[in-house]
């Protein structure tokens, strides 16, 4: 059964906009860690935020947060004040158990492109 | 964030031949490093995960004696795609882990090799 939900193919958004990117999961497990990948053109994995499922808070980093809704099951990110330079493919993944275990390996989503319009 | 180099960074080679792909972790130790493989338009696909100093693991339905995994240190894996043939063409990447703390590790990806086999 696929773990990693990403529904939408590909969004537009205009430049300095908001945009949510959605991601669900589905897990067994109360231990997990969630992540966010951006892959430009170029083919390189950029990690943007981390969230553990047992973090209080949404994670944050910079432009990036991650709307963490644990009943859920949802993890969308949200990239404030886009910018040209977003456009990208954006990976959600998710990795269990949070720690221990020799392979703690993640699983993709299938991935949301996402284009900024000037 | 940390940073893992691949090399090469493409690579075209007859049917036949053997080809081998490098990942280092240049500002840390990664006692484990994953090896993904990705088709155009799709999304990451665990190969294996290559631990460093013992065999390596392998995904169900990737055959181990063709996708040859060393992880030699505790910087450097190895992926040698032996007797490549077309099929065999694709993006390969890999990953290192990075323990941040107790409770949080991080995967940070190398820019990937693009293989094109003729």
């Amino acid at each position: 059964a696929q773990k990693i939900t990403q529904t939408q193919p590909g969004m537009f958004v205009q430049e300095k906009e908001a945009v949510t990117l959605d991601c669900t999961y589905d897990t067994s497990d109360p231990s997990y860690g969630l992540f966010w990948y951006k892959q430009p053109s170029s083919g390189e994995m950029i990690f943007l935020i981390y969230q553990g499922s047992y973090d209080q808070q949404n994670a944050t980093e910079g432009r990036y947060s991650l709307n963490f809704q644990k009943a859920r099951k949802s993890a969308n990110l949200v990239i404030s004040a886009s910018q040209l330079g977003d456009s990208a493919m954006y990976f959600c993944a998710m990795r269990e158990p949070l720690y221990g275990g020799a392979t703690n390996k993640l699983i993709f989503g299938t991935g949301t492109l996402l284009a900024v319009q000037p | 964030g940390a940073v893992v180099s691949q090399h090469p960074s493409w690579v075209i080679c007859k049917s036949g031949t053997s080809v081998k792909i490098e990942c280092r972790s240049l500002d840390f130790q990664a006692t484990t490093m994953f090896w993904y493989r990705q088709f155009p338009k799709q999304s990451l696909m665990l190969m294996a995960t290559s631990n460093e100093g013992s065999k390596a693991t392998y995904e169900q339905g990737v055959e181990k004696d063709k996708f040859l995994i060393n992880h030699a240190s505790l910087t450097l894996s190895t992926l040698t795609v032996t007797s490549a043939h077309p099929e065999d063409s694709s993006f390969y990447i890999c990953s290192a882990r990075d323990i941040v703390f107790e409770y949080q590790e991080t995967q940070y990806f190398g820019p990937g090799t693009r293989l094109l086999v003729l």
